[in-house]
């Protein structure tokens, strides 16, 4: 069946980088997302990857696609405090479907 | 643009009420609409999807005629939860996808910011 899963816990040093991985197992998804979601408030779409691309990088952010393997990345590159969250992995087979999304890892920034 | 928002933002009823959440785009019509729940520390959970016009899909375990929901407009669905008791308290996101101003598909879903139901 579908599952997307992550690690729940990172720690990281403000200024170094974060790399959160994530495995899923549905091989027909062709969207793979990834949210960000801050104590108490709602969801916010950092990014998203097609499955027919390998890598998407937008300023900080630097997405990583194995579809070989199913296995995703979302990098952070110089981690501030304000990137404290919790990052939720997440596939769909479309964009019309529903989404399916991992557990959740939550980043801690370390001064 | 592709703005989502729900309402109320937070509620808190009585055990055995009924709560009305709504869930509208706001510059695009949405043909489809998303229920999830969200329970503390864990992760999102699909409740059910709506079409606009049609009646909407509930995932397995989700009872349809506790979670009413109603999407009769392309800008508005809204979630009813009938006999609310205190193991519903959770966190009530929708999304919705669709056409914008110009007809254009919508790249992704859209996520509202969210509802905090808390029953007593």
């Amino acid at each position: 069946g579908e599952d997307v899963e992550q690690s729940l816990f990172l720690s990281v040093r403000e200024g170094d980088s974060s790399v959160i991985n994530c495995t899923y197992t549905d091989s027909s998804s062709t969207y793979l997302y990834w949210y960000k979601q801050e104590p108490g408030a709602g969801l916010q779409l950092l990014t998203y990857i097609f499955s027919n691309m390998d890598m998407k990088q937008d300023q900080r952010l630097t997405v990583l696609l194995n579809k070989k393997d199913k296995h995703l990345s979302l990098r952070i590159a110089d981690t501030q405090t304000g990137d404290s969250a919790i990052y939720f992995c997440a596939e769909s087979l479309n964009r019309d479907d529903k989404i399916i999304f991992g557990k959740g890892t939550r980043l801690h920034i370390l001064p | 643009g592709a703005v989502v928002s729900q309402h109320p933002s937070w509620v808190i009823c009585k055990s055995g009420t009924s709560v009305k959440i709504e869930c509208r785009s706001l510059d695009f019509q949405a043909t489809t609409m998303f229920w999830y729940r969200q329970f503390p520390k864990q992760s999102l959970m699909l409740m059910a999807t709506s079409n606009e016009g049609s009646k909407a899909t509930h995932e397995q375990g989700v009872e349809k005629d506790k979670f009413l929901i109603n999407h009769a407009s392309l800008t508005l669905s809204t979630l009813t939860v009938t006999s609310a008791h205190p193991e519903d308290s959770s966190f009530y996101i929708c999304s919705a996808n669709g056409q914008g101003a110009r007809r254009e598909a919508l790249d992704t879903q859209y996520f509202g910011p969210g509802t905090r139901l808390t029953v007593l």
